[in-house]
């Protein structure tokens, strides 16, 4: 069975300053480990993904993220958060590709303040 | 990315009658659609596989015979709500696989349903 921990429901910056989002995984294989954005009472949009390779992944809006397997951790990161980063964030894992069944962590609403 | 629509974006019904929800992938078929379920403030949680031309694969804990789907097309799959009652009140997100290239879902903007 698969998990994802997003540690903090919610986290709050100042415009412009370092967005840090958390996300620790379980997984008995390899994982496949994505990040997805929710604007209010819309769908989701990936934000970024890891299957296999490169370690630190960068995705749209500037935001990237680095797969660390000793530590099973995917966290989500931008180095200025702006306005329109305000969002629901989901790291979700799947033990396939994208397509495939994905179990979404609880996540995070980003507030960002002037 | 591709598009994936849902209609109706919000349906209120009385308690006891039956809701479908559609979910369309427009510009690619989709052998495998989801349907995910969000309560308000909670994540997604995955309620069934729907399969074209076969069964949907419904997740532990869900019911078959009250969450009815219908995939019968490579671009269409839904979702019935049979014999709605208050508690089904929830936001239902469908995704659909786009297995051409890179294998991602794409989800649909998601349904909310309330139940009086």
């Amino acid at each position: 069975a698969q998990s994802v921990t997003q540690l903090g429901s919610h986290v709050s910056v100042s415009e412009g300053a370092l967005v840090l989002l958390r996300c620790n995984y379980s997984s008995s294989v390899p994982p496949y480990l994505f990040w997805y954005v929710q604007y209010p009472n819309q769908g989701l949009q990936l934000l970024l993904k890891y299957t296999t390779g490169a370690t630190l992944v960068k995705g749209i809006n500037g935001f990237e993220a680095e797969f660390k397997k000793s530590e099973t951790s995917f966290h989500l990161t931008k180095p200025s958060a702006h306005m329109s980063d305000a969002a629901e964030y989901f790291c979700a894992v799947s033990d396939a590709g994208g397509g495939n069944k994905l179990t979404f962590g609880t996540g995070t609403q980003l507030k960002v303040e002037l | 990315g591709a598009v994936v629509s849902q209609h109706p974006s919000r349906v209120i019904c009385k308690s006891g009658t039956s809701v479908k929800i559609e979910c369309r992938s427009l510009d690619f078929q989709a052998t495998t659609m989801f349907w995910y379920r969000q309560f308000p403030k909670q994540s997604l949680m995955l309620m069934a596989t729907s399969n074209e031309g076969s069964k949907a694969t419904y997740e532990q804990g869900v019911e078959k015979d009250k969450f009815l789907i219908n995939h019968a097309s490579l671009t269409l799959s839904t979702l019935t709500v049979t014999s709605a009652h208050p508690e089904d009140s929830s936001f239902y997100i469908c995704s659909a696989r786009d297995n051409r290239g890179q294998d991602t879902q794409y989800f649909g903007p998601g349904t909310r349903l309330t139940v009086l």
